[in-house]
This record gives structure tokens, C-alpha cells and sequence, in this order.
């Protein structure tokens, strides 16, 4: 199983929106709703920030939105802030009880 | 406020393996999954396996098939992560993570374990 597209990095200003893709194959992302986003900080474990292709868990801005089109799924950070500056992991089952990460994106918050 | 407890940072040699386990107090675990994902430095996550509720049932990433065995003691709200043979490569930070039942997230997350393999 490989692991999903993301870019490597993406940056963007105070107050801007940015997106952050997640390619994967009908095997995966495009298979099921079941792709989800998590932020990771320096030296700390992955925080959940949207489940099922689009849900928000409670307690997290509503700045953070997710979407999907076929085989992609996006992250849309909007009203981007200093504390968004992080490594952003999608993540989607991938059939028979697994799933599969993608290779994650640093954002840089200029 | 559910938290889930791994144990500490091991050193191992190449060939050995190490077993490292997530504990949760409370119930907070009883009726979910449990899965393990690793982060070497620098890396990105890599999902490495899951184990039912009961405990009776696991499924295991490509790369780690054979290697890797997750048990689970209901009695005690543990669950553990066995990896084999271990080589360099296997140096990681390993975390384990809760699921709710058919959701395809992972709600809450251990702390991690560094695993050190050198000779």
C-alpha cells in the first residue's frame, strides 16, 4: 500500500487560506469516507482535525474545513494563524481493516 | 478525560524484539479499536496495524506481515504491540490510537515510544 500524495510544503500569510491535497486511488481516498486530517506539532502525538471526508470533531476551529473529489481529498486552513504552523497528515481506509497515511505537508506561516 | 498511557523508551540491538503497551484508564478503551502507527525522525506517520474491541481479530500493514503481532487484555484495558526482528530502520516513534467503531478516525492518541535500534 502506498502512501498518499500530499505536498511537501505549503506556506501562506497571516489572515490568507490555504489547501493542502491528498491524492490517493479509487483503492482508497475515492473508495470510502473515510479519509481524516490530523495536525502534529514538534515532539507531540497527531491531533484529530476533520473525520469523514468533511466533519469537524468538536472543539476544533471551524477555520479548518475538509472536501473531496474523486481520488483527492483537500484540507482548507482559512484565516491562517502563527499556532496553525505544523505538519498536517491525511489519512484513509484502505479496504480489508487498513489504511494508509499520506506523506505529509509542513505548513510554514509566513 | 480519556488518556491512554504507553510505556517507556526502549534500546535494542539488531535481530531482537521489543513489545511496547498502551494502557487506558477507565473504560475508556472498551468497544473500540486500537491501532499502532510509527513516525521515524524526521518521517512522516505510517499505519502499522489494528485489533478489534474483543480482541480476536487484527489486521497488519503490508510491510510489517509477520513481524508485528498486536494482543489486546481486555481485564486490564492494554493493549500491546509486538515488532520482530528488528533492524535500524525500525527506529521510530510508535503510537498507539483509538478508534470509535466504523468511524475511520483516530479520536485519541498515546503519548508515543521511542524505539531505539543501534548496535
Amino acid at each position: 500500500q502506498s502512501a498518499l500524495t500530499q505536498p511537501a510544503s505549503v506556506s501562506g500569510s497571516p489572515g490568507q487560506s490555504i489547501t493542502i491535497s491528498c491524492t490517493g486511488s479509487g483503492s482508497d481516498v475515492g473508495g470510502y469516507n473515510f479519509v481524516s486530517w490530523y495536525q502534529q506539532h514538534p515532539g507531540t502525538a497527531p491531533k484529530l482535525m476533520i473525520s469523514e471526508d468533511t466533519k469537524r470533531p468538536s472543539g476544533v476551529s471551524n477555520r479548518f474545513s475538509g472536501s473531496k473529489s474523486g481520488n483527492t481529498a483537500s484540507l482548507t486552513i482559512s484565516g491562517l494563524q502563527a499556532e496553525d504552523e505544523a505538519d498536517y497528515y491525511c489519512c484513509s481506509y484502505a479496504g480489508s481493516s487498513t489504511y494508509v497515511f499520506g506523506t505529509g505537508t509542513k505548513v510554514t506561516v509566513l | 478525560q480519556v488518556q491512554l498511557v504507553q510505556s517507556g523508551a526502549e534500546v535494542k540491538t539488531p535481530g531482537a524484539s521489543v513489545k511496547v503497551s498502551c494502557k487506558a484508564a477507565g473504560n475508556s478503551i472498551t468497544g473500540y479499536y486500537l491501532h499502532w502507527v510509527r513516525q521515524a525522525p524526521g518521517q512522516g506517520l505510517e499505519w502499522m496495524g489494528v485489533i478489534n474491541p474483543s480482541g480476536d481479530a487484527t489486521s497488519y500493514a503490508q510491510n510489517f506481515q509477520g513481524r508485528v503481532t498486536v494482543t489486546r487484555d481486555t481485564s486490564t484495558s492494554t493493549v500491546s504491540m509486538e515488532l520482530s526482528s528488528l533492524r535500524s530502520e525500525d527506529t521510530a516513534v510508535y503510537y498507539c490510537a483509538r478508534e470509535p467503531p466504523t468511524t475511520g478516525l483516530f479520536d485519541y492518541w498515546g503519548q508515543g515510544t521511542l524505539v531505539t535500534v543501534s548496535s
